[in-house]
């Protein structure tokens, strides 16, 4: 079975200041890891996505994100917030190996960004 | 073009009312996906149609029934519908390749629920 940890339900950063967003995993097989991003009253747009390839992952608007197999760690990071990254941010675990094609997402971490 | 598209996206309605939310993607992905968000932002996945095949059905009433037309299309019907149906739908679909890389899914803007 697969599962995802966030480990903070809100964080709150200034603007210009660096970002990171934690996440934990645990999955039987080789997983492929993705965050998403959610604003307000919005869908779901990827930010970045590790599938075996490079376990440093640049994405979006300037995130990027280190998959850390002894650790079971997919940290979401940005060096320096800016106010349109206040947002709903989902750490979601995609088994590869087995049939079941469906995402697991982590309980979510809101991103709070002080001017 | 939207990738994903669902309508509508507010629905305000009775309880008891049966109601039906559409979905249809023009990305060409063989695997469609059900997904609900609730208050509290939590988003887990009701059902996963591949090729018009229902692949996954998670622990869901039987009030829910998902169909699948075609490959592009999947709607969700909802039958007698409760306070605790009250939720956000998103919509979403992926490439079907078992075990390709490309396992993101592309997710539609969501259908707001209230049911009073």
């Amino acid at each position: 079975a697969q599962s995802v940890t966030q480990l903070d339900s809100h964080v709150s950063v200034s603007e210009g200041t660096p970002v990171l967003l934690r996440c934990n995993y645990s999955s039987s097989y080789s997983p492929s890891l993705f965050w998403y991003v959610q604003h307000p009253n919005k869908g779901l747009q990827l930010l970045l996505k590790y599938t075996s390839a490079a376990t440093l992952v640049k994405g979006i608007n300037g995130f990027e994100a280190e998959f850390k197999k002894s650790e079971t760690s997919f940290h979401l990071t940005k060096p320096s917030a800016h106010m349109s990254d206040a947002a709903e941010y989902f750490c979601v675990v995609s088994e590869v190996d087995t049939g079941r094609r469906a995402l697991t997402f982590g309980s979510g971490t809101r991103l709070q960004v002080q001017p | 073009d939207t990738a994903v598209s669902q309508t509508p996206k507010y629905l305000v309605t009775q309880m008891g009312n049966d109601k039906s939310i559409k979905c249809e993607q023009n990305l060409g992905h063989d695997t469609m996906y059900w997904y609900k968000q609730d208050s509290k932002k939590f988003l887990k996945i009701m059902f996963s149609y591949n090729n018009k095949e229902l692949i996954i059905n998670e622990t869901v009433p039987n009030r829910f029934s998902p169909k699948s037309p075609d490959k592009a299309h999947l709607n969700l019907h909802i039958n007698s519908l409760e306070l605790g149906d009250s939720a956000v739908y998103f919509c979403a679909s992926s490439p079907g390749t078992t075990g390709g890389l490309n396992t993101e899914a592309f997710f539609g803007q969501g259908t707001r629920l209230t049911v009073v």
